[in-house]
């Protein structure tokens, strides 16, 4: 079952405007990674942030986490079209939560659309 | 470096047909993965492996098997295809389990 729970579904903004999009889980983790799918291509990696972990950067990207309220974020600024692509969040279960299968459990993805 | 492959990249089968699906790592991963993803569903874990000569079910492995002779291929087949398994195939791989996974381009598979 999926652990992982992006919000919202779907989102577009005008480009150049900054992006947030929200992931909650149910099982404690090790980490969480997001990962970005383009159109009819595989899902590419872009940050892990450890459970000790409060925030990370990379780029124009932010990530921030919070395990006592299971959640994530992942903001990217200054949005550009080529943004325009699904977003997953991933997370890897810490060994006995009963969080599933080794490896990751996937969400089911936000939509992000760039309007030019 | 081509990082994960997979072929075909397109299949149409009719019921009951069998094929395999095949992917390729040259990155030295411990790891794979074969998932589904279908709309609105998100990913769904088929089946794994952690290591040459092993394998392991995920969420969904009913009417898959798979196989991990070498440390590089991990095959994907189908036995009986249904159209429940209409669906687009990726592999991935990783280092460990739990570190970030390279993922393949998918394999859109039809079940007519």
């Amino acid at each position: 079952s999926q652990q992982g729970e992006e919000d919202p579904q779907a989102l577009s903004i005008q480009e150049g405007e900054n992006a947030t999009m929200n992931c909650s889980y149910k099982t404690s983790i090790n980490n969480l990674q997001w990962y970005r799918q383009n159109s009819g291509r595989g899902l590419v990696h872009l940050i892990l942030i450890r459970s000790n972990e409060r925030e990370k950067h990379s780029g124009r990207l932010r990530v921030t986490l919070d395990t006592s309220k299971k959640s994530s974020s992942l903001l990217i600024t200054a949005s550009r079209a080529a943004d325009t692509a699904s977003y997953f969040c991933a997370t890897d279960p810490y060994e006995g939560s009963g969080g599933g299968a080794d490896g990751l459990t996937f969400g089911k993805g936000t939509h992000l659309i760039i309007q030019p | 470096n081509a990082g994960v492959t997979q072929t075909p990249k397109f299949r149409v089968l009719k019921t009951g047909q069998s094929m395999t699906l095949l992917c390729a790592q040259d990155m030295n991963h411990e790891y794979m993965y074969w998932y589904r993803q279908d709309p609105g569903m998100g990913l769904r874990l088929i089946h794994y492996s952690v290591g040459e000569g092993t394998t392991a079910k995920g969420e969904v492995p009913d009417g898959y098997n798979v196989s991990r002779l070498k440390k590089q291929n991990f095959l994907l087949g189908l036995e009986s295809a249904a159209p429940s398994q209409t669906s687009v195939y990726f592999c991935a791989s990783s280092l460990q389990g739990g570190q970030p996974q390279h993922f393949g381009d998918g394999t859109r598979l039809s079940i007519l």
